[in-house]
């Protein structure tokens, strides 16, 4: 049982270029997340799924895009890469409380490191 | 969601109890406190939520006020391997309709462990 696996761990892009971090998860869980976490702050969410095939906006989507065509599995895409998109960026994957709508406690991925120049 | 306060940075020794606190002053009655950690360049990693009533588990206890306005995380003999960012957030536990579960992330409380 891997949990939360990220790939790649790190990436250096120039400006313009465009590129895909996959995130997948064996936990079968439900819920899927992207955060961006830069120096001396806390993380900031993306965009997340709740299932298969739905994707939503969180806090900072703009520059971004994901697809979730696997349980399983949550791409995020950078277009078109800004010096401003240089973060840490980490996946999280939660189970859903079929009962009450709630999730359980998310489980993070070890990050991806990216600079864009 | 509301907001939390902690402090930026706290110091505890080897073996001691550690106490993060947290205030909460404008949490609601459905919104519940989680706290999670980040070991430096890993992702966070869940410790422990609640409601209302104390919580423990194997890797620390939680303590909220009975008014719900703060609560204080007790990690109950530090090592230097809890030696981490400690995050207190406040979220609402069921989401109706869109499911969100988001967390939103302060900058937390840095944690020195010292041998």
């Amino acid at each position: 049982n891997a949990g939360v696996t990220q790939t790649p761990k790190f990436r250096v892009l120039k400006t313009g270029q465009s590129m895909t971090l996959l995130c997948a998860q064996d936990m079968n869980h439900e819920y899927m997340y992207w955060y961006r976490q830069d120096p001396g702050m806390g993380l900031r969410l993306i965009h997340y799924s709740v299932g298969e095939g739905t994707t939503a906006k969180g806090e900072v989507p703009d520059g971004y895009n994901v697809s979730r065509l696997k349980k399983q599995n949550f791409l995020l895409g950078l277009e078109s890469a800004a010096p401003s998109q240089t973060s840490v960026y980490f996946c999280a994957s939660s189970r859903f409380r079929v009962a009450t709508g709630d999730s359980y406690e998310q489980y993070f991925g070890p990050g991806t490191r990216l600079t864009v120049t | 969601d509301a907001k939390t306060t902690q402090p930026p940075s706290m110091d505890c020794a080897e073996g001691r109890a550690a106490n993060l606190p947290c205030n909460h002053s404008t949490i609601s009655g459905n919104e519940y406190v989680y706290w999670y950690r980040q070991i430096h360049s890993q992702g966070p990693q869940y410790i422990i939520h609640g409601l209302k009533n104390n919580e423990t588990n194997e890797m620390a206890s939680l303590i909220i006020t009975e008014d719900r306005k703060s609560s204080t995380l007790i990690l109950p003999h530090a090592t230097l391997r809890d030696t981490a960012v400690y995050y207190c957030i406040v979220r609402v536990g069921r989401d109706y309709g869109g499911a969100t579960n988001k967390l939103i992330f302060g900058t937390g409380t840095l944690l020195a462990v010292q041998p």
